[in-house]
């Protein structure tokens, strides 16, 4: 079954230090990845997707996430963070037929002054 | 904006009432979701639009929910004899036809609170 992984429930960094967020998912054929960002009490927001081609793939507010096969990873990057950053980071894997996407727990992100 | 609209934003109600929630998507989009997000969790996916035809439901949509997207365009969901277990937001999100139909685009929520 296809399941998506986010080992860190939660990460803190200070404000200009590089960022990593880990995703891992299980699934049968190419997947196709995601990752949202959640504000508090807010819906989500698509920050990057990887379909097939280049698997380092460029999103917006300056994140990339890179998509390793081997590893069955997608993990999020950010070389400085800002702290308009902090936020909930969800990745999710596109459920093929069944049109779903299939989300992790979460990485909720606390950006340090 | 033309982004994904939903109503209410939040809703409280008493354990046994009826609610409905509307969700507005992308005007050009065909496609449109239902998912439930609990505190801590992942959204979940309930259910699935293609123009007005429902093509699939998850099991979490019990006989008490029920979603309709009359005309192709907006959608309701209704959930009866709430429970406090229902507390959730809310979530819609839709998509276009064709190479773009994976990319789903999320409205703000419709925060329920059963008390």
């Amino acid at each position: 079954a296809q399941s998506v992984t986010q080992p860190d429930i939660h990460i803190t960094v200070s404000e200009g230090a590089s960022l990593e967020l880990r995703c891992n998912y299980s699934y049968g054929a190419t997947p196709y990845l995601f990752w949202y960002v959640q504000s508090p009490g807010q819906g989500l927001q698509l920050l990057l997707k990887y379909f097939s081609g280049d698997t380092l793939v460029q999103g917006i507010k300056g994140f990339e996430a890179e998509f390793k096969r081997s590893q069955s990873s997608f993990n999020l990057r950010k070389p400085s963070v800002h702290w308009s950053d902090a936020a909930e980071y969800f990745c999710a894997v596109y459920g093929g037929a069944t049109n779903k996407l299939i989300f992790g727990t979460g990485t909720l992100l606390a950006v340090q002054p | 904006d033309t982004g994904v609209s939903q109503d209410p934003r939040h809703k409280i109600t008493k354990r046994g009432q009826n609610v409905t929630f509307r969700c507005d998507p992308i005007s050009e989009h065909n496609r449109l979701y239902w998912y439930r997000q609990t505190l801590g969790q992942g959204p979940e996916f309930l259910t699935y639009f293609q123009n007005e035809a429902q093509l699939e439901k998850s099991r979490l949509l019990s006989d008490r929910f029920s979603a309709e997207r009359p005309k192709g365009s907006f959608s309701t969901l209704e959930i009866q004899r709430t429970e406090q277990g229902d507390s959730a937001m809310y979530l819609c999100a839709s998509s276009s036809r064709g190479g773009a139909s994976y990319e789903q685009y999320f409205g703000p929520g419709t925060r329920l609170t059963v008390t």
